[in-house]
């Protein structure tokens, strides 16, 4: 299972762009990239996933270069709602019979 | 749907007891999954099925914890006896095999506190 690094927190206040990039090194090739995010007193909530380039969704943009080894969550215009922590996970649900691994993930303040 | 439910949400109780925790997963989803998380050690995979049979529980931290999936729609784990160490919000996921993205779903976690 690929081993995934992050910040372990950023701060950034209302309006701008927040930017989250993970390092997955040993990413195998059957593997997608996939972004939850978690509120306090809530469960993981899924943000997006891709497996290269970008994808975009109503919430963020996932980009991933050519080389697979790391991807950034980018957060367009925050508010002080998007104070969560973000997870970057690595696997294939499909593929690898199900077995997904949360890192310690990136505690995100949005100050006013 | 209303998505995956958890009972009960806080549980409060005296080490020793024993403490079962109920998932009910989103109906139709043929993976679940059962995690654990505290703040020293994040979210913890402890053991997840598919099609109600247990694949890995190498996550499960002693014999003290069992769970069991009778049906496709009903989970439970089981902590006997509890432990202080066990304090921890545990929360129950399900999966569709088939879908594109593998997304898991999460309930609001059971709250557990051993005293």
């Amino acid at each position: 299972l690929a081993k995934t690094t992050q910040p372990i927190s950023m701060d950034s206040y209302e309006g701008q762009e927040v930017n989250i990039t993970c390092s997955h090194n040993n990413i195998a090739t059957n593997d997608y990239i996939t972004w939850y995010q978690q509120f306090p007193s809530q469960g993981p909530r899924f943000i997006i996933q891709g497996y290269k380039t970008k994808v975009t969704n109503e919430v963020a943009s996932l980009f991933i270069p050519a080389d697979r080894k790391s991807s950034t969550l980018s957060l367009p215009r925050v508010s002080l709602s998007d104070t969560a922590v973000y997870y970057c996970l690595v696997g294939d649900l499909r593929n690898q019979g199900g077995k997904l691994i949360f890192g310690q993930g990136t505690e995100l303040s949005v100050k006013p | 749907d209303a998505g995956v439910i958890q009972s009960p949400r806080h549980e409060v109780t005296e080490m020793g007891q024993e403490v079962t925790l109920r998932c009910k997963p989103i109906s139709g989803h043929d993976y679940l999954f059962w995690y654990r998380q505290t703040m020293m050690r994040g979210l913890e995979l402890l053991i997840y099925f598919n099609n109600n049979v247990p694949i890995d529980d190498s996550g499960m931290p002693e014999d003290r914890f069992s769970a069991k999936m009778p049906n496709a729609s009903f989970s439970t784990l089981k902590i006997q006896p509890s432990e202080p160490r066990d304090s921890a919000v545990y929360f129950c996921a399900s999966s569709l095999d088939r879908s594109n993205t593998g997304e898991l779903f999460f309930g609001e976690g059971s709250r557990l506190t051993v005293l």
